[in-house]
């Protein structure tokens, strides 16, 4: 069965620390993986995705991710983070069909 | 290019009652995909529609149903509604088409319509 693992519901780093998040999936067929990005009140927002080709995907805002398929891993990073990243950001899958799986979400607070 | 449209963005309703919520998706996006997204269970998928047909459905009780229409415009209809139903109910439409290689289904998300069940 297809799954998507984000390790942490909750991740606080200060202003200009190294974002890291977490994402493991399971597949039995290639996958093609996302992130989104939900500020409060709003939709989701595409920030990157990986179909195929280079394994170190960037993405909109400096985020980053890069696909690890021996680790069956897609973790998010941001070199440095800024206030504007304070949202809840889900990792995605798609295995073939039209149907995508999402993880159950991080929220990540920055602090000043 | 506008994007995804929902309407209401909100609605307060009774146990008992139905809701019907409606989307809009992005100009020549044939996809369109719900999902009910709640603090505790997170974003589940609700079910997907391409050319008005229902090519994926989640682990939704009956009361959960949906259409789609010859424009790609899509309604849910939630009847006899419950407590449990409170949650946002976001759409999403995406370029997937029918048959052919599968494609990355990257989907772009309206903002969601808050239903609130008293």
């Amino acid at each position: 069965a297809q799954s998507v693992t984000q390790l942490g519901s909750h991740v606080s780093v200060s202003e200009g620390a190294l974002v890291l998040l977490r994402c493991n999936y399971s597949s039995s067929v290639p996958p093609y993986l996302f992130w989104y990005v939900q500020y409060p009140n709003q939709g989701l927002q595409l920030l990157l995705k990986y179909t195929t080709g280079a394994t170190l995907v960037k993405g909109i805002n400096g985020f980053e991710a890069e696909f690890k398929k021996s680790e069956t891993s897609f973790h998010l990073t941001k070199p440095s983070a800024h206030m504007s990243d304070a949202a809840e950001y889900f990792c995605a899958v798609t295995m073939g069909g039209f149907k995508t799986i999402f993880g159950a979400g991080t929220r990540l607070f920055v602090k000043a | 290019k506008a994007g995804v449209t929902q309407t209401p963005r909100y609605l307060i309703k009774t146990r008992g009652q139905q809701v019907t919520l409606s989307c809009s998706p992005i100009s020549g996006h044939r996809s369109v995909s719900w999902y009910q997204q709640t603090p505790g269970q997170g974003l589940q998928f609700l079910f997907e529609y391409f050319s008005e047909t229902q090519r994926n459905k989640g682990n939704f009780p009956g009361r959960f149903s949906g259409r789609q229409f010859s424009n790609s415009r899509s309604e849910m209809n939630v009847s006899t509604l419950e407590l449990g139903d409170s949650a946002l109910y976001l759409c999403a439409s995406s370029l997937a088409e029918a048959g052919g290689p599968v494609t990355y289904n990257e989907q772009f998300f309206g903002p969601g319509t808050r239903l609130t069940v008293l």
